[in-house]
């Protein structure tokens, strides 16, 4: 069974900062996918970026990008410039070859103003 | 992008009652739907697979006669709770794959309130 690990309950970066967000995941499948997904207060999934595994280049989504290593099976997510918007709970996920999600215990990001 | 809707958005029910949460996709044929719940301040977690026309994959621990699964048609899956408790109020959520693009998205999720 796949499982994807977020280490970090909580973090918290400085408006306009950068911020990095951890995930590790464990998988027997050689070709998958990795999510990031945000759930603001009103619980909506939102897509932030993906990676395909087959990929080496690393994903990048405007002020988000991805650190995708392999081999290490790491995953994690830059937020750049952050902005008030970003606070929201993030979710590390593993799309399997079945499409089922399994998501990270997430990461609760505050932006201090 | 795509949409995917679930009705009710919040329900509150009696203890021993069934309740029928529906999940949609409104622009795009779903031939797989997937349903999780989500407890306060945890993760979601896979519940089942549903394939349209046929019976719905459940995950190890997931009770198939209490969480029953309905998807009858490409843009329509049906979670009954049947004889809610308590213990099964939750977040649940649905997500659907759109077959011709290749993605899946999430519905906005149902709040259960069994008292």
């Amino acid at each position: 069974a796949q499982t994807v690990t977020q280490s970090q309950p909580e973090m918290s970066v400085q408006e306009a900062e950068t911020v990095t967000l951890s995930c590790t995941y464990d998988t027997s499948e050689s070709d998958y996918y990795l999510f990031w997904y945000k759930q603001p207060p009103s619980r909506q999934m939102i897509l932030v970026i993906r990676q395909e595994a087959y990929k080496q280049q690393n994903a990048t989504e405007n002020r988000f990008s991805v650190n995708f290593q392999k081999a290490a099976k790491s995953f994690s997510l830059k937020i750049s410039d952050s902005q008030l918007g970003d606070a929201a709970m993030y979710f590390c996920a593993y799309r399997s070859r079945g499409n089922q999600f399994y998501f990270g215990t997430g990461t609760s990001l505050t932006v201090i103003p | 992008g795509a949409v995917v809707s679930q009705h009710p958005s919040r329900v509150i029910c009696k203890s021993g009652t069934s309740v029928k949460i529906e999940c949609r996709s409104l622009d795009f044929q779903a031939t797989t739907m997937f349903w999780y719940r989500q407890f306060p301040k945890q993760s979601l977690m896979l519940m089942a697979t549903s394939n349209e026309g046929s019976k719905a994959t459940y995950e190890q621990g997931v009770e198939k006669d209490k969480f029953l699964i309905n998807h009858a048609s490409l843009t329509l899956s049906t979670l009954t709770v049947t004889s809610a408790h308590p213990e099964d109020s939750s977040f649940y959520i649905c997500s659907a794959r759109d077959l011709s693009a290749g993605e899946q998205f999430f519905g906005p999720g149902t709040r259960l309130t069994v008292l």
